[in-house]
C-alpha cells in the first residue's frame, strides 16, 4: 500500500526566506509524486508532478521539488517566499492504484 | 464547464438529518473522487468511480454515505441521517484516465457541512 507523511504540521517563515517543506513517501514500485497548494476556502491546486525523467522538477508560482528514491523524499522548495504563499500544501503519491493517497498537509503562515 | 464545480458551497444541516452534495467534473473526465477533509486533518478517500465500472466504495466510513454517478457526468454524495462527526469540507475531484496514478486530479472548491 501507498503512504505519504508529511512529518511538519506547521511551518513559520519570514516573508523574502527560503522554503522546504517535507515529503516522505511508502511504494514499492517508482512512484507518481504531486504536490498541491490550498488556499484558504479553495479547493486544491497543483504545483508541480513527477512522473519520470529529471529528479528535479519545477512548478507554478517559483515552486520546485526534487525526487530523491533513496531516501523515499519528494520536498517542496522555494528560495524567496511571498506573503500570498500562504496555505496549505499537501504532498500525494500514486502508482499504486488510481486513487491518490495524500499527506496530512502542512500549514505555512509567512511573516511580514 | 472549465473546473469541477460542486454545490452547495455550504450547507448547515441538523443532525439526524439527510443531506446529498453534488459535484460536476470537468467534460470529458472519465474518473471522479470525492475526498472528506476535516478541520486540520488530510484528506480522506471516500469514492472514487470510473467510466461505467463499479465504483470504489472502500472509503466510505459507514453504510450512511453512498454516492452515485451517472455515467461519466454529474455525481451526488448523500450522508443520511447525519451526525456531528460528519462535518467537514468535502471535496470532489476529476481526471482522465490514465495508468495508475499517473494523471493530476482537478479539485472543486468544496462544500462545507456543518452539523449542528
Amino acid at each position: 500500500a501507498q503512504s505519504v507523511t508529511q512529518p511538519d504540521i506547521h511551518i513559520t517563515v519570514s516573508e523574502g526566506a527560503s522554503l522546504e517543506l517535507r515529503c516522505n513517501y511508502s511504494y514499492g514500485a517508482t512512484p507518481y509524486l504531486f504536490w498541491y497548494v490550498q488556499s484558504p476556502g479553495q479547493g486544491l491546486q497543483l504545483l508541480l508532478k513527477y512522473f519520470s525523467g529529471d529528479t528535479l522538477v519545477q512548478g507554478i508560482k517559483g515552486f520546485e521539488a526534487e525526487f530523491k528514491r533513496s531516501q523515499s523524499s519528494f520536498n517542496l522548495r522555494k528560495p524567496s517566499v511571498h506573503w500570498s504563499d500562504a496555505a496549505e500544501y499537501f504532498c500525494a503519491v500514486g502508482g499504486g492504484s488510481y486513487i491518490p493517497t495524500f499527506g496530512r498537509g502542512t500549514s505555512l503562515i509567512v511573516h511580514p | 464547464g472549465a473546473g469541477v464545480s460542486q454545490s452547495p458551497s455550504n450547507k448547515v444541516t441538523e443532525k439526524g438529518k439527510d443531506v446529498e452534495l453534488r459535484c460536476d467534473p470537468i467534460s470529458g473526465h472519465t474518473a471522479l473522487y470525492w475526498y472528506r477533509q476535516r478541520l486540520g486533518q488530510g484528506l480522506e478517500f471516500l469514492i472514487y468511480f470510473q467510466g461505467n465500472s463499479a465504483p470504489d466504495k472502500s472509503g466510505l466510513p459507514s453504510d450512511r454515505f453512498s454516492a452515485e454517478r451517472t455515467g461519466e457526468s454529474v455525481s451526488t454524495l448523500t450522508i443520511q441521517r447525519t451526525q456531528q462527526e460528519d462535518s467537514a469540507v468535502y471535496l470532489c475531484a476529476s481526471s482522465s484516465r490514465g495508468m495508475k496514478g499517473n494523471t493530476e486530479a482537478f479539485f472543486g472548491q468544496g462544500t462545507r457541512l456543518t452539523v449542528v
